[in-house]
């Protein structure tokens, strides 16, 4: 199986800060990575497919980069509704695994 | 609008049996793979289980081979999810979630369930 693992695992800023998240396949995953963002007690929600591609409805402030092994998320300018724990996970092959998510917290 | 929801979790004792559901309304269930995740408490995502739109494949992460069962019925906009010889490790939020794959190949999970909780304790 594909191994996701993201950095950090938790991360404090505040409103306002750019804010960069990454995520790394244990093996060449071209651009099938997926992100999403959970907030406690809900179901996740799709904020980016393909590694690049923002989901309908999800704010421009969020936006994704990378291809092969390496990816990010940027959220350009933090919102008081963006703190939540984000999960990258890769498409390439099954078991579509997760990695193990980034804990996003108030500063 | 899209809506899955998910039924059937509770408690239930280690090796015992548990049958899960998710009804399907707002879009046409039979044109879409379909899957189940879980997130045990205060842990990550694990996909579990997904399935073709007409049954015919079925996948499953291998620590729920040979005792879960993924399945659906088109007629009822359903998907089930059949789980046997239960273990502690397996409590956890289960939710539903469609399997969208776009044309160019690539594919996500487009829409969630609310989740429904399974404990597995004696």
């Amino acid at each position: 199986d594909i191994q996701m693992t993201q950095s950090p695992s938790s991360l404090s800023a505040s409103v306002g800060d750019r804010v960069t998240i990454t995520c790394r396949a244990s093996q060449s995953i071209s651009s099938y990575l997926n992100w999403y963002q959970q907030k406690p007690g809900k179901a996740p929600k799709l904020l980016i497919y393909a590694a690049s591609s923002l989901q309908s409805g999800v704010p421009s402030r969020f936006s994704g980069s990378g291809s092969g092994t390496d990816f990010t998320l940027t959220i350009s300018s933090l919102q008081p509704e963006d703190f939540a724990t984000y999960y990258c996970q890769q498409s390439y092959s099954t078991p579509g695994t997760f990695g193990q998510g980034t804990r996003l917290e108030i500063k | 609008e899209v809506q899955l929801v998910e039924s059937g979790g509770g408690l239930v004792q280690p090796g015992g049996s548990l049958r899960l559901s998710c009804a399907a309304s707002g879009f046409t269930f039979s044109s879409y793979w379909m899957s189940w995740v879980r997130q045990a408490p205060g842990k990550g995502l694990e996909w579990v289980a997904n399935i073709k739109q007409d049954g015919s494949e079925k996948y499953y992460v291998d620590s729920v081979k040979g005792r879960f069962t993924i399945s659906r019925d088109n007629a009822k906009n359903s998907l089930y999810l059949q789980m046997n010889s239960l273990r502690a490790e397996d409590t956890a939020v289960y939710y539903c979630a469609r399997w969208y794959n776009w044309n160019d190949g690539f594919s996500n999970f487009d829409y969630w369930g609310q989740g429904t909780l399974v404990t597995v304790s004696s």
